[in-house]
């Protein structure tokens, strides 16, 4: 099974930098999504990581650490138009089409 | 074409009714998934197609029949539902291996009464 786990709730100042943490315990592990969702819209891709280590990507960042079972979204520059739902999802290791096992989700606030 | 869609936006049915959501895909993309998400809640696995075959059904039950009449097209046929099925129905596409990236639809929102 999978268990994944982040904050439900954050909040940040616009400008500012905000990292989102996301553990998970899963009985494979075949890659580390990251999406972000606005409300009553369907989920957008936002980075992948399948080895340890940073990916970079504009504004947003994502770190995974396979040993630890752990990765964060990192968002720099934050503009209010980031206030959404990042949701952290792991793909099972059965080598073919795997579906996503989601976390819950960090709902984020931007403030002015 | 880069982009999954669905149709319809909303769908309002009975608990007798019989109906279909639909997505369409034009990238060429060999995975086809059905998800399911109540509100404020995270998207939850339905169905895997790979290569138009299912090849995940993570319990789902009858009243959901998915098929894929080819490799753009991936339909949900729904028969007496409950109310407790209202949610939006999401559909979602990637590539062959490595079967990376997953790109949504903009979803079904779907009530039952």
């Amino acid at each position: 099974g999978q268990n994944i786990d982040q904050p439900t709730e954050m909040t940040a100042t616009e400008g500012a930098i905000v990292q989102i943490n996301c553990t998970y315990q899963t009985s494979g592990f075949n890659g580390l999504f990251w999406y972000q969702q606005h409300a009553g819209e369907a989920p957008t891709f936002l980075s992948y990581n399948v080895l340890d280590g940073l990916e970079e990507k504009g504004r947003f960042s994502s770190f995974l650490s396979r040993s630890k079972g752990y990765s964060y979204l990192l968002l720099k520059e934050l503009q209010m138009k980031d206030s959404a739902s990042y949701l952290c999802a792991v793909r099972g290791s059965g080598g073919g089409a795997d579906g996503l096992t989601f976390g819950k989700g960090t709902h984020l606030i931007i403030q002015p | 074409d880069t982009e999954v869609t669905q149709t319809p936006k909303h769908l309002v049915m009975g608990m007798t009714n019989k109906k279909s959501l639909k997505c369409e895909q034009h990238m060429g993309h060999r995975a086809m998934y059905w998800y399911k998400q109540k509100a404020k809640k995270p998207p939850e696995l339905m169905f895997v197609y790979s290569y138009e075959k299912l090849s995940i059904n993570e319990s789902v039950p009858s009243r959901f029949s998915p098929e894929c009449p080819n490799s753009s097209l991936l339909n949900l046929h729904l028969h007496a539902l409950q109310p407790e099925d209202s949610a939006l129905y999401l559909c979602a596409s990637s590539q062959g291996p490595p079967y990376n990236e997953q790109f949504f639809g903009p979803g079904t929102r779907l009530t039952v009464l």
